[in-house]
Parts: structure tokens; C-alpha cells; sequence
């Protein structure tokens, strides 16, 4: 079956470019996360979502970080103005329910490189 | 408020030997507890996950682990190394915070796995 889609899979951008990265979750799951994941490190929490709700966006690390998911299903994460700190490997999972016990389903990530 | 500390950040063994890969946790509540196994270029994948049923658990490929409340440690095993384990593997907790799922990644264990 479809599992979570991400793309694009490798983005390159000038310092101070927009980006947006967009996520698909498994089709039905309520729950979606945003992870940034630096090179050599773990996944950093970025934003949650509980369909179309924002709960958390306490790891976005500035303003210039946003994320949406307007109908509950597809989210987008954009990042204005990118600087060089911004190159990491962005990961968006989803879950089925809203529950601490639920297993989360990565996508493959995005590659982002900010020159 | 909850963290995880993966106490090594490189494991190298031999093809056939044990495998211990040392994981511990701090949180308020009863947390659920997961380890995530990321080969190059491949998504993140759930090996097992603890949600207070029993402590011993057995996941994918041969890997269990033990949850001691004592100890607040969830160790991941596996008896014998095989060539294809080698990876990088994440311990995780997830906690309800405020309604929510809130999850916490380690830091990470990269396995190294000799023939």
C-alpha cells in the first residue's frame, strides 16, 4: 500500500531563497509531524498536527519556518529567506490515531542544501 | 518533560556476536517507548515499541527489547549480528502532552556490523 510520500526528494537552494517541501500521509491518519534532521544527529521535532490543527510548532526554529495542512491531509513546510543552518534532511510521519502509543510512518525525506 | 539518552553513539561487532545497543529515558508520566532502525538512503522503520503491556518485547529481524522501570532503561538486543543490521537505530519516548502525542528522538546509534 502507500506509505508517506514526500518531494521533492533533493532541493538546492541560494541563501535567502523560499522553499516549500510538501508532505502526503498515509491517507486517513490523523495525526502528522515535521522532523529536521541533521546531518549525523536524530530527528528534531519541527510541528505537529492533529488534522488540520497546529498543536505544537515549538521546534520551529524562527519565523522564517512555517507549516499548514489547510484540509488535514497534505502538509507543506516552507521555509523563507534559507540560510546555510537550514541544510538537513526535513522528515514528515504520520500516525493513525492520536495516541502517545502510536507507531509513526516515515516518509523518505527531503535533502535540503542551502548554498 | 521527557528525554532519551542513547548512551553510544558508535557500536562495532562482529557478523554473529551479540548486539546491545544501550538506550535510557526520563519522563513524568508512563511513557510509550520505540526503537526506529534507518538504513542509508531508507526511511526510518520500527523495529518494536513498548505501551505498558509486557516488558520483554520482540520486534522485526530478531531484535527485542526489555523496558526496567527501575532502571529507566530500554535496551535494544539481538543474539547474533547479521551483515544486513548494520544502520543507524533511534530510541524514541512518546508521552501525552496536553491531548497529544510528543515525541522525542535519541541522539542515535550508528552499528557497525563486521564479517
Amino acid at each position: 500500500g502507500a506509505g508517506v510520500s514526500q518531494s521533492p526528494r533533493y532541493k538546492v537552494a541560494k541563501r535567502g531563497q523560499d522553499v516549500a517541501l510538501r508532505c502526503d500521509p498515509i491517507s486517513g491518519h490523523v495525526s502528522l509531524f515535521w522532523y529536521q534532521q541533521a546531518l549525523g544527529q536524530g530527528p528534531e521535532f519541527l510541528t505537529y498536527f492533529q488534522n488540520e490543527a497546529q498543536l505544537d510548532k515549538s521546534g520551529l526554529p524562527s519565523d522564517r519556518f512555517f507549516a499548514e495542512r489547510p484540509e488535514g491531509s497534505v502538509s507543506t513546510l516552507k521555509i523563507q529567506r534559507t540560510q546555510q543552518e537550514d541544510s538537513a534532511v526535513y522528515l514528515c510521519a504520520s500516525s493513525p490515531v492520536q495516541r502517545e502509543s502510536s507507531e509513526q510512518f516515515f516518509g523518505p525525506g527531503t535533502r535540503l542544501t542551502v548554498l | 518533560a521527557q528525554s532519551v539518552t542513547q548512551l553510544d553513539s558508535h557500536v562495532s561487532v562482529s557478523e554473529g556476536t551479540p548486539v546491545l545497543l544501550r538506550c535510557n529515558y526520563s519522563s513524568s508520566y508512563s511513557p510509550s517507548l520505540f526503537w526506529y532502525v534507518q538504513h542509508p538512503n531508507k526511511g526510518l522503520q520500527l523495529l518494536l515499541k513498548y505501551t505498558s503491556a509486557a516488558t520483554l518485547v520482540k520486534g522485526i529481524n530478531g531484535f527485542e527489547a526489555e523496558f526496567k522501570k527501575s532502571e529507566t532503561s530500554f535496551h535494544l538486543t539481538k543474539p547474533s549480528a547479521h551483515m544486513s543490521d548494520a544502520a543507524e537505530y533511534f530510541c524514541v519516548v512518546s508521552g501525552d502532552s496536553g491531548g497529544y502525542q510528543k515525541v522525542t528522538f535519541g541522539t542515535g546509534t550508528k552499528l557497525q556490523v563486521i564479517p
